[in-house]
């Protein structure tokens, strides 16, 4: 199994400009997560999917942070207008029903100048 | 509410020595509970979960962890410490707030444990 696997692995972008990060999920995984790590604010959880419909968004701190998931096998993450607050590396963890643990992708370290 | 707390910001111990990286959780019903490493650049990994059972646990790299309910703990322990293991430790617990079924692999993480082993 190849895990999760998110693209770009890093991103640099100037301030203002759309951002779009990738994510599939393991196969046959019911659950998909999008999280935020920083120094100063940790792990953050931002949206998940159950069955590809977004469950709690709570976490999404702007409307500038959209995400989508199409299908099973594909998530997506954008960000318009992005920041520089918004530099961090950004994680997308899957899960299958009834086991509750989450694996994780590698992440995409997105920095805002 | 659910929660988890890591007291310990950093552990410093020394190679071959015992490690153990503390948690203690807050939840209403029975704790579902977990740990995670992060090596650096790395996305987290799974080590292992209390659900019920043995009240302790074993998991990947050596690494075992023991429930104790009285207490409210799930702490971490290896008996000899490797400095490999330096790294970024995480506990977590599943989040049952709404107890609605979509919600059942929500976890709620702690802020994170760094654990340095020196040679």
């Amino acid at each position: 199994d190849a895990g999760v696997i998110q693209s770009p692995r890093h991103e640099v972008t100037e301030m203002g400009q759309e951002v779009t990060l990738r994510c599939k999920p393991i196969s046959g995984h019911d659950y998909l997560f999008w999280y935020r790590q920083t120094m100063m604010r940790g792990l953050e959880l931002l949206i998940y999917f159950n069955n590809n419909v977004p469950i709690d968004d709570s976490g999404m701190p702007e409307d500038r942070f959209s995400a989508k998931m199409p299908n099973a096998s594909f998530s997506t993450l954008k960000i318009q207008p992005s920041e520089p607050r918004d530099s961090a590396v950004y994680f997308c963890a899957s899960s299958p029903q009834g086991l509750y643990e989450q694996y994780f992708g590698p992440g995409t370290r997105l920095t805002v100048t | 509410a659910q929660s988890v707390a890591q007291p310990e910001d950093q552990v410093n111990v020394a190679e071959g020595n015992p490690l153990t990286v503390k948690c203690t959780y807050s939840v209403s019903g029975n704790p579902y509970l977990f740990w995670y490493v992060q090596y650096p650049n790395r996305g987290l990994q799974f080590l292992l979960k209390y659900i019920t059972g043995d009240n302790l646990v074993k998991g990947s790299y050596g690494f075992e962890a023991e429930f104790n309910k009285s207490q409210t703990s799930f702490h971490l322990k290896k008996p000899s410490a490797l400095v490999s293991d330096s790294a970024l430790y995480f506990c977590a617990v599943r989040d049952m707030r709404g107890m609605i079924k979509a919600a059942g692999n929500k976890l709620t993480f702690g802020g994170g444990t760094r654990v340095l082993v020196k040679p």
